[in-house]
Order: C-alpha cells, then structure tokens, then sequence
C-alpha cells in the first residue's frame, strides 16, 4: 500500500518555542494532505485541511496562527507549532489523500511533549 | 456539518466469538465509509471501507454492511483472534471535494484468549 512518512516521530520541546513537523507521501502524490490531533483515549480531531499550492483549511476552533501548515509540493505539508505551550502536547497525525485512488493513508504520528 | 456516533465504546470477546461495531452517520450527502484499526501509539490502518452504491462488502473475518436509509453501518468480526485486540474507528466522507474524514469516537475491542 502507500507509504506516508512522518518526522519527527516524537519531538520534545520548551514552552515559547516553535516546532515543525514533516508529512511526506512517499510513492504517491497527494493533492490533499490532512493533519489530525489525538488525544490520548480519544479520536482523532481534524484540525485543518490542506491542498498544494493553496491555503490550508481550518476547522473551527483552530487557531491558523498558532498551528502554519505549508504545502509546498504534491508530495510534502508542514505543520509549525507556533509558542508552543504544555496544552498542545498531543499526538499529531496526518494523513494524504492519493489523487488517483481517492483513499487516504495516515502517517505514523508524531508526539509532541511541550515542557 | 457530519456527525458520527460509534457505539459501543469498549468491548469486550472471547477468542473465537464474533464482534459488532456499530456507527450512524447525520450527512445523508456521505458517501464513503471506511473503518480503521489502531493500535496504542499507531498509526490508524485501513481495514475496509465501503462506498454508498453497496450494501455489503467482506474480506476474510471482516465485513461491513451499509444501511444508506437509516444512515448507519457496522464493522462485523468473526472468528477474532487476539491480535484483533485494538481501537477501532468508523469515519464517513462525502467522497466529494476534499474528501474530509469525520471519525467516530473509537471502540476498544479486546479479544480474551
């Protein structure tokens, strides 16, 4: 099946400080990458929608300043933590959607512990 | 916009007996719905999904039914196995536009040995 890489896998950071994390499709290209929070016991909550080569969308609730997304490329989205504070620790997954295929495929998440 | 209700949240089964997960969906436009497995600090898995123009699909232990007129469908487990043990999902998609996922709120499904 597709392959979606995420990275880092797990990320500690200090509170006030920014953190980028890396979604890539890896066999496929993906018009549409989305990008998830997931709290532990919980479901994933999406936080924003992302298509190459346009702005990203944001659920309600989400802040678009606080949490950038950038999707540069058919094949790469960025997701930047912005001051981060200890509430944003959480579980951050994305997946991408094949534009061929229509299905979507997840990325292994990346754990953010904010201190 | 969709809402989807996942029930029940856990559950719990001998080895060898059947599970039954059951969702309903509020967005009679949703078209495609899928069901993914994960495991604790996983990735969620594709497991199946079916589209709207089919009642019924099935592969191997795993089928899932749609019911488009009472907006609901379910994740069938047969013969389970303890490594079925994981958190299941269900998730419908207007399959249209950006295709966005709304997800259920999980059953935790533990298969005794």
């Amino acid at each position: 099946g597709a392959v979606v890489s995420q990275h880092p896998s797990w990320v500690i950071c200090k509170s006030g400080t920014s953190v980028k994390i890396e979604c890539r499709s890896l066999d496929f290209q993906a018009t549409t990458m989305f990008w998830y929070r997931q709290f532990p016991k919980q479901s994933l909550m999406l936080m924003a929608t992302s298509n190459e080569g346009s702005k990203a969308t944001y659920e309600q609730g989400v802040e678009k300043d606080k949490f950038l997304i950038n999707h540069a490329s058919l094949t790469l989205s960025t997701l930047t933590v912005t001051s981060a504070h200890p509430e944003d620790s959480s579980f951050y997954i994305c997946s991408a959607r094949d534009g061929l295929t229509y299905e979507q495929y997840f990325g292994p998440g990346t754990r953010l512990t904010v201190t | 916009g969709e809402n989807v209700e996942q029930h029940p949240s856990t559950l719990s089964v001998q080895e060898g007996d059947s599970a039954v997960i059951k969702c309903t969906y509020s967005d009679s436009a949703s078209n495609y719905f899928p069901w993914y497995k994960q495991e604790l600090g996983k990735r969620p898995q594709l497991i199946i999904d079916i589209r709207s123009n089919v009642g019924e699909k099935k592969d191997q232990r795993i089928a899932v039914t749609l019911n488009k007129t009472a907006k609901h469908f379910s994740l069938h487990i047969t013969e389970t196995q303890p490594e079925d043990s994981a958190v299941y999902f269900c998730a419908a998609s207007r399959g249209a536009g950006s295709y966005q996922l709304t997800f259920g709120k999980g059953t935790k499904l533990s298969v005794i040995p």
